[in-house]
């Protein structure tokens, strides 16, 4: 099935600091791949997405991620990190489960600190 | 772009009573809808899936007369938790789905159960 790995359970980045946030993927074809953004009690948002055609790709908030096929992953990233980043970060990937047919499959996240 | 809301945000329950919430499309029609249950500092656990008209479909492991959902109609699903029990406490997300594996997220639901 469909799965995805993120590596870093936590990272922290100074203010300013670039970012790279770490998802690789386990699937044979192209997959359909995502980055949310959940902040403490709330629910996710959606960065960015790719489902084909150029690999990198542009997301809100000034992130962008690169989807490189050679080594399964799709890491974010940001050049320039400010405090509003903190968060939690989960890499997601379309899945066709038994049960629920076309549905997402969530990495463990990574949580994001920034330092001043 | 597509919103999606929750109802209650907040909600605290003695054990044994039933809660019910709601996830509601507020400016698109959702013909499937999603539940997830999210423990702290935890990723997102798929619960059930929600189609408009016809019966959830839960995953492995969920309780289907515990965690009962009715969706219907295309721009609100519900989810009730039946006797709730203190371990029934989490975070509850719903989405919805506005392309094959493209969801819009609510802003979940905190459910403490005393």
């Amino acid at each position: 099935a469909q799965s995805v790995t993120q590596p870093d359970i936590h990272i922290t980045v100074s203010e300013g600091a670039s970012l790279e946030l770490r998802c690789n993927y386990s699937y044979g074809a192209t997959p359909y791949l995502f980055w949310y953004v959940q902040s403490p009690g709330q629910g996710l948002q959606l960065l960015l997405k790719y489902f084909s055609g150029d690999t990198l790709v542009q997301g809100i908030k000034g992130f962008e991620a690169e989807f490189k096929r050679s080594q399964s992953s799709f890491n974010l990233r940001k050049p320039s990190v400010h405090w509003s980043d903190a968060a939690e970060y989960f890499c997601a990937v379309g899945a066709t489960l038994p049960n629920s047919g076309y549905a997402l499959n969530f990495g463990k996240g990574t949580s994001l600190l920034v330092t001043p | 772009g597509a919103v999606v809301s929750q109802h209650p945000s907040r909600v605290i329950c003695k054990s044994g009573t039933s809660v019910k919430i709601e996830c509601r499309s507020l400016d698109f029609q959702a013909t499937t809808m999603f539940w997830y249950r999210q423990f702290p500092k935890q990723s997102l656990m798929l619960m059930a899936t929600s189609n408009e008209g016809s019966k959830a479909t839960y995953e492995q492991g969920v309780e289907k007369d515990k965690f009962l959902i009715n969706h219907a109609s295309l721009t609100l699903s519900t989810l009730t938790v039946t006797s709730a029990h203190p371990e029934d406490s989490s975070f509850y997300i719903c989405s919805a789905r506005v392309a094959t594996y493209e969801q819009y997220f609510g802003p979940g639901t905190r459910l403490t159960v005393t």
